[in-house]
């Protein structure tokens, strides 16, 4: 089936460590979206690449890094210097008209 | 920039109501796309639709209504004859047609009462 598949979906994190969260498509779209989603705030956009091997910061990047190796793959790792990681995050991919969202994996800090 | 609001944190409605969901958006760019996502308590986001900056015809699908008025700068969202299963938080977002670029508002919490 074709989609947008994220992993872990929960994932686990202690305070001061780096965690990698997985997102593949296999939609062949060439837009993927890394969205952040707190309580009561709506999605915000931390990443976005448009094209293999290259991507831009969104609104709240910082603490975050991506890469775009393959068109199928778009993996956001956060960081420790990400102060407040715990929330629900969704990747997403796009033809431009539609956006089609995994998922979603939300992490906790224990 | 570009802002989407969705004034309605959560709403609260006894199945068989209607109920309409607001959204206001604030954007630069002369043409843009607006959507409307459904997430349920599973966490993924649900297409609803898109509607281009040029077409203000507004558009019915089954139960789902859309309101577009561009002088007011809103697409609303209607729901007819509410159902327990329409529970779910909605979001309205913007795009820019030149970029690929999602903006979404900060969703309304609906709760259809049995």
């Amino acid at each position: 089936d074709g989609g947008i598949t994220q992993s872990p979906k929960y994932l686990f994190r202690k305070e001061g460590q780096n965690v990698t969260l997985s997102c593949e498509q296999n939609l062949n779209h060439d837009a993927m979206y890394w969205y952040r989603q707190d309580p009561g705030q709506g999605l915000r956009l931390i990443y976005y690449s448009q094209i293999v091997n290259d991507f831009q910061k969104g609104d709240i990047a910082e603490g975050y890094s991506v890469s775009r190796e393959k068109k199928e793959s778009f993996p956001l790792t956060v960081t420790s210097a990400q102060k407040n990681p715990t929330a629900f995050y969704l990747c997403a991919s796009s033809t431009g008209l539609e956006a089609f969202f995994g998922q979603g994996t939300r992490l906790t800090v224990v | 920039a570009q802002k989407v609001t969705q004034a309605q944190t959560e709403i609260s409605v006894v199945e068989k109501e209607d109920v309409t969901l607001d959204c206001v958006y604030e954007t630069r760019d002369t043409t843009y796309y607006l959507f409307w996502y459904k997430q349920p308590p599973s966490g993924e986001l649900v297409f609803l639709i898109r509607r281009n900056s040029f077409d203000e015809q507004n558009e019915i699908s089954g139960r789902y209504s859309w309101n577009f008025q561009k002088s007011t700068s809103s697409f609303n969202f209607t729901i007819t004859a509410s159902q327990v299963v329409d529970s779910a938080v909605y979001f309205c977002a913007l795009s820019p047609t030149t970029r690929r670029q999602l903006t979404f508002g900060s969703g309304t919490q609906l709760t259809v009462l049995p």
